[in-house]
């Protein structure tokens, strides 16, 4: 079964860097993953892609503080040099043929 | 510029139908597949179910919490996804978002549509 895991809080200072997880389940470490922000009574919008190749896409208007990276089945977005807008529930998304899956979300606040 | 913009939310009572619209704007729609997501008041996102376009051949998917009750379908001459949801419970009560996607991977959302169902 394809599952996401996301710690649900994290926290980090004004100015410093944060490094979120997510988890994929067994069997599926290979799966590319998207990295979705949203922020208090917003909507979703998306940051970005990490393909299985390792290349990635961001979305319209992403800083560069927003970055992805990899090890085994973990996926990781970090955010660089935090601004207090960065506080927010961060959600990965991953998907196979015939199903769409999102992982639980992390809180994330910015000290 | 793209553009998502859910309709139809709404107060409807447990056992009664509802549709949403998602109108698209600024891109192609007819090559794209498109995906409704919920999210309960106080909780995470759910995929709820996807379309995919036309070439490959229009047909849909659904997560199992709605399969049977609802129905997405699309009018590539309107740029125009629908989600038609029957026998509707109180857990459907969520906002409703539709998002554009490639090949599974969602890059733009549209602002939600409220759900309410209550007696």
């Amino acid at each position: 079964q394809l599952v996401l895991t996301q710690s649900p809080s994290a926290s980090a200072s004004l100015g410093a860097s944060v490094k979120l997880t997510c988890t994929l389940s067994s069997g599926h470490s290979s799966y590319a993953i998207a990295w979705h922000q949203q922020q208090p009574e917003k909507g979703p919008r998306y940051l970005m892609t990490l393909n299985t190749d390792g290349s990635h896409r961001k979305g319209d208007g992403i800083p560069d503080r927003f970055s992805v990276s990899s090890s085994g089945a973990e996926r990781y977005l970090t955010i660089s040099s935090l601004h207090s807008e960065d506080e927010a529930d961060y959600y990965c998304q991953t998907w196979g043929t015939d199903i769409r899956v999102f992982g639980g979300g992390t809180k994330l606040t910015v000290l | 510029e793209v553009h998502l913009v859910e309709s139809g939310g709404g107060l409807v009572q447990p056992g009664r139908s509802l549709r949403l619209s998602c109108t698209a704007s600024g891109f192609t729609f007819g090559v794209y597949a498109m995906t409704w997501v919920r999210q309960a008041p106080g909780k995470g996102l759910e995929w709820v179910g996807f379309i995919r376009h036309k070439a490959y051949g229009g047909t849909t998917e659904y997560a199992a919490s709605v399969r049977g009750r609802f129905t997405i379908s699309r009018d590539d001459s309107k740029s125009i996804a629908y989600l038609q949801m029957n026998s509707l419970k109180t857990e459907d009560t969520a906002v409703y978002y539709c998002t554009r996607e490639w090949g599974g991977d969602t890059d733009y959302w549209g602002q939600g549509t409220l759900v309410t169902v209550s007696s």
